[in-house]
């Protein structure tokens, strides 16, 4: 079992739509990255957490650590958001090292 | 800003060839990874680097070398000698601390035949 899970793996969304992926994980963490990756592009971050809630125009992410889950929501979807939503952790071990989801696939049709 | 630049962004290699892939940031950051991406797989960390210097092993780092020059905005990823199974998409990343934001580089996608 991954130690980082995102459901689900491929979405797909018509444009307007309130869109939530979701991020668990199994370990203790410092922090956790919301990254976006664009077809062929490079990789954007969203948001850092590590409790609470953010929000960034019409990105909202939240953390619940206690029960190890985060989500990223769109809301008012468009077409420029289809990506690849990538969800990091960082372990409380201190080793520096990030554990990645695999990533939810996001396609918005117009 | 131009934040991290990776060079080159393209790459194909045969087998056997050695290259070095380029990362440079100038935020002034401490912080420093290399990662590769492949398919159905989440980035995996090969190197990184916590300061001028200094280097150590990430997951997966057999087949690589790194250096940090004096120059600390510099992180180098070497191949000796490429092998298939380093196709991949490699990307470099720098932070300020170790829980901060990451900011991450185009990527560089090679392919070794």
């Amino acid at each position: 079992k991954n130690e980082v899970e995102q459901s689900p793996q491929n979405l797909t969304a018509q444009e307007g739509e309130f869109i939530t992926i979701n991020c668990s994980y199994s370990v203790g963490i410092s922090a956790l990255h919301w990254l976006q990756q664009h077809p062929g592009g490079g990789i954007v971050s969203l948001f850092m957490l590590s409790s609470g809630k953010k929000k960034h125009g019409r990105l909202i992410a939240t953390i619940n650590i206690q029960e190890k889950h985060s989500s990223l929501h769109i809301t008012a979807s468009h077409p420029r958001d289809s990506a690849v939503y990538i969800c990091a952790v960082l372990p409380t071990s201190g080793t520096y090292k990030y554990i990645f989801g695999t990533g939810t696939r996001l396609k918005v049709l117009a | 800003n131009a934040g991290v630049t990776q060079t080159p962004k393209f790459r194909v290699l045969k087998t056997g060839q050695s290259m070095t892939l380029l990362c440079a940031q100038d935020m002034n950051h401490e912080y420093m990874y290399w990662y590769r991406q492949d398919p159905g797989m989440g980035l995996r960390l090969i190197h990184y680097s916590v300061g001028e210097g200094t280097t150590a092993k990430g997951e997966v780092p057999d087949g690589y070398n790194v250096s940090r020059l004096k120059k600390k905005q510099n992180f180098l990823l070497g191949l000796e000698s490429a092998a298939p199974s380093q196709t991949s998409v490699y990307f470099c990343a720098s932070s300020w601390g170790e829980v901060t934001e990451a900011f991450f580089g185009q990527g560089t996608r090679l392919t070794v035949v």
